[in-house]
């Protein structure tokens, strides 16, 4: 069974760039959750979706970031326009209502 | 919301010790703790969880001990070895589709 799969591994991007993430789930989980991890931090939930539906988006910085998952499957997460202190690792997750999550490779953002 | 307090930040152990990670959580909603490892540069991976119903689950040498009128559950690991060197993190789960929240991770270093 092929696990989170995250694209790209790694962006490099100057300050004011757009950039934008994109996660392929676990086939059949319909919890999908956008991390955040620092260095040195534990990873901290920007948003989360039950299939298509963002049911927790408290923590997502809605005025530069957006977050989509159309059909309740793949999702994107764009930054527009990117800070130097948006600079982290991208986690994607997925699991199967409130089971483990299964987490993806990351993407290394790093904004000059 | 949920927080999650995590003891120690960092950990040194000689191989073949033991050791013991703590963590604290404050809504008592929460009935699922899972722990996950991270690698250095890689995901965060599920080594063992426990749910609210059980007080204590053990598999091979990492075992988990949960208090829930204290509101806090440990990770134990018996004869540790250099492979257990990693970011070990908490998180709490109030289920229902209530979001994980992370601890702030112990960074674990077996010498040899």
């Amino acid at each position: 069974e092929a696990g989170v799969v995250q694209s790209p591994r790694y962006k490099i991007i100057e300050k004011k760039q757009p950039v934008a993430f994109w996660c392929n789930p676990i086939s059949g989980h319909n919890t999908l959750y956008w991390y955040r991890q620092n260095l040195g931090q534990g990873p901290e939930l920007l948003i989360r979706y039950e299939n298509e539906e963002a049911v927790d988006d408290s923590q997502l910085p809605k005025d530069r970031f957006s977050a989509e998952r159309l059909k309740g499957v793949d999702s994107t997460l764009k930054i527009q326009p990117a800070e130097l202190g948006d600079s982290a690792v991208y986690l994607c997750a997925s699991s199967q209502g409130s089971a483990e999550a299964f987490f993806g490779q990351g993407t290394r953002l790093t904004v000059v | 919301g949920e927080n999650v307090e995590q003891h120690p930040s960092t950990l040194s152990v000689q191989e073949g010790d033991s050791a013991v990670i703590k963590c604290t959580y404050s809504d008592s909603a929460s009935n699922y703790f899972p722990w996950y490892k991270q690698e250095l540069g890689k995901r965060p991976q599920l080594i063992i969880d426990i749910r609210s119903n059980v007080g204590e689950k053990k598999d091979q040498r990492i075992a988990v001990t949960l208090n829930k009128t204290a509101k806090h559950f440990s990770l134990h690991i018996t004869e540790t070895q250099p492979e257990d060197s990693a970011v070990y993190f908490c998180a709490a789960n109030p289920g229902g589709y209530q979001k994980v929240t992370f601890g702030t991770g112990t960074k674990l270093q077996v010498i040899p």
